[in-house]
């Protein structure tokens, strides 16, 4: 089935700074979403990006699904957006609409 | 806003207990899922559901089984609680290709 990548595994940055998550994905995708799992541990959904660029105040995706690989752009950031990123992946073929997810991105953001 | 609710934000269990999970969600969406969370192992699909009282097995069935009597509920049953089931627990719910899933704030089960 479908592998989905995610790096860096970890991540810590000052506050202001700005980062780069990647996502690889090891064959094509119907839906391709990145989440935030806040402390409490709910998913807060970010983007819903199969294709193309989006953006949303400091943060913004982009997907390049003929090269199988997502971004996630955090600009300026502050300790609130601290906690595990994760993307997902529904594959095109042979899947019923369930998420495969990597294994995250751990951010710490430091006063 | 689609809300996806959960029955419980933390549950403790005894050994051999029987355990219900429920998810609601307010959207009437035909497709609603249930995954686990373990450190190292990421999330991964228990069951999932396409319709009222469909139900289809995910890569970690065993030991689980699901109810859906109604479209807008989803519920996961624990037959005998054993401490391996001890997780966190994600109920998503889902309208169509080319749309979002939508996760509820998960259960913290454990079992002892």
């Amino acid at each position: 089935g479908i592998q989905v990548e995610q790096s860096p595994p970890d991540l810590i940055l000052q506050e202001g700074a700005n980062s780069t998550l990647r996502c690889n994905f090891s064959d094509s995708v119907n839906n391709l979403q990145w989440f935030h799992q806040n402390p409490w541990g709910q998913l807060i959904n970010l983007f819903y990006i199969p294709s193309g660029t989006k953006q949303n105040g400091r943060l913004s995706a982009t997907t390049v699904a003929t090269e199988r690989y997502s971004l996630l752009y955090i600009s300026s950031s502050q300790t609130t957006d601290s906690g595990v990123y994760f993307c997902a992946a529904n594959p095109l073929r042979g899947s019923q609409g369930n998420l495969i997810f990597g294994k995250g991105t751990k951010l710490s953001v430091k006063p | 806003d689609v809300k996806v609710t959960q029955s419980s934000r933390y549950l403790v269990k005894r050994t051999g207990e029987k355990v219900f999970l429920e998810c609601v969600q307010d959207m009437d969406h035909e497709n609603m899922f249930w995954y686990r969370q373990d450190p190292g192992l990421g999330l991964r699909l228990i069951y999932f559901s396409y319709d009222v009282k469909m139900k289809e097995k995910g890569d970690i069935p065993e030991g689980y089984s699901v109810s859906r009597e109604k479209k807008e509920r989803f519920s996961l049953i624990l037959e005998s609680a054993s401490t391996n089931q001890t997780s966190m627990y994600l109920c998503a719910s889902w309208v169509a290709q080319g749309r979002e899933q939508y996760f509820g704030p998960g259960t913290r089960l454990t079992v002892t």
